[in-house]
C-alpha cells in the first residue's frame, strides 16, 4: 500500500548535534509537511512544500530547516538541537485540490528525537 | 484567521458510555473539516471528514456534522469501546487549501 514513511523512528541525541530527520512518499502527493507535537500543544507546523521549488515556513521554523529532494522525500534538519527541541515530529502528504474535494493529510509513523 | 478550539482532555468513559468531544473553528470562506485518530505509538488517521455545511461525516461508528451556524464540528459515538482509547485532533483545511490546522487533541481512555 502507498506509505509516508519516517526515519529514524527515535533518535537521541546531545545539544549541539546536528540532526537530520527524513521523509519519504509513494502516495504521488506533491505537498509535505513538517509537524512537531507536544504534550498539551497539538500540532505545530514547521515547514511545508508544495513542489519541490516551493518551501514556506510555518509557524515555528526558527531553529529548523528543510530540504526538497524530490517529489517523494522531504527532510527536516536541526543544525544544533537543544533540549526544548525534544518532541515527536510527524510528515505529513497532501495533494493540491479544490476546497470542494477536501483533501486530507496522510501521516508518517513519527519520529521521536530526545534532545539531552 | 483559521484556528480550531477542542475540548480539553483528558477524558475517561466506561465501555459503551456515550462519546461527544466538542470542536469549534473559526475561519474564513468555507475550510473542510477532519477528526484524526492516534493510536498509541502511532501517527495520526483520518477518522472522517466534511467538507461542506451540513455534510455528517461517519466511520467505525463515530460522526460528526459541518454546522457552519454555531461553527462547529462535534465528534460522536453512541457507544465506546475499549479500542477507542486514542488521541482525537479536530482540524480545518482552509479556503485556499495551502494549510490545515489542528486542534490540541483529546486524550480518551476507554475502561470495561
Amino acid at each position: 500500500d502507498a506509505d509516508v514513511t519516517q526515519t529514524p523512528r527515535n533518535r537521541i541525541t546531545k545539544t549541539g548535534k546536528r540532526i537530520m530527520l527524513e521523509c519519504s512518499q509513494t502516495k504521488g502527493h506533491d505537498r509535505m509537511y513538517w509537524y512537531r507535537q507536544d504534550p498539551g500543544l497539538g500540532l505545530r507546523l514547521i515547514y511545508y512544500s508544495f513542489d519541490v521549488k516551493d518551501i514556506n515556513k510555518g509557524e515555528i521554523s526558527d531553529g529548523y530547516s528543510v530540504s526538497r529532494q524530490a517529489q517523494a522525500k522531504f527532510s527536516l534538519s536541526l543544525e544544533s538541537a537543544i533540549p526544548n527541541q525534544t518532541a515527536l515530529y510527524f510528515c505529513a502528504t497532501s495533494v493540491t485540490s479544490g476546497r470542494v474535494t477536501g483533501y486530507e493529510q496522510f501521516f508518517g509513523p513519527g519520529t521521536r528525537l530526545t534532545v539531552l | 484567521g483559521n484556528s480550531v478550539t477542542q475540548m480539553e482532555g483528558p477524558v475517561t468513559l466506561s465501555e459503551e458510555a456515550f462519546l461527544t468531544i466538542n470542536c469549534t473553528y473559526t475561519a474564513t470562506g468555507y475550510p473542510s473539516l477532519f477528526w484524526y485518530v492516534q493510536y498509541p505509538g502511532e501517527g495520526l488517521q483520518l477518522l472522517l471528514k466534511a467538507t461542506k455545511a451540513d455534510d455528517k461525516g461517519s466511520n467505525k461508528g463515530f460522526e460528526a456534522t459541518y454546522r457552519k451556524e454555531t461553527t462547529s464540528f462535534h465528534l460522536e459515538k453512541g457507544s465506546v469501546q475499549v479500542s477507542d482509547s486514542a488521541v482525537y485532533f479536530c482540524a480545518l483545511r482552509g479556503y485556499t487549501g495551502n494549510q490545515f490546522y489542528f486542534g490540541t487533541g483529546t486524550s480518551l481512555t476507554v475502561i470495561p
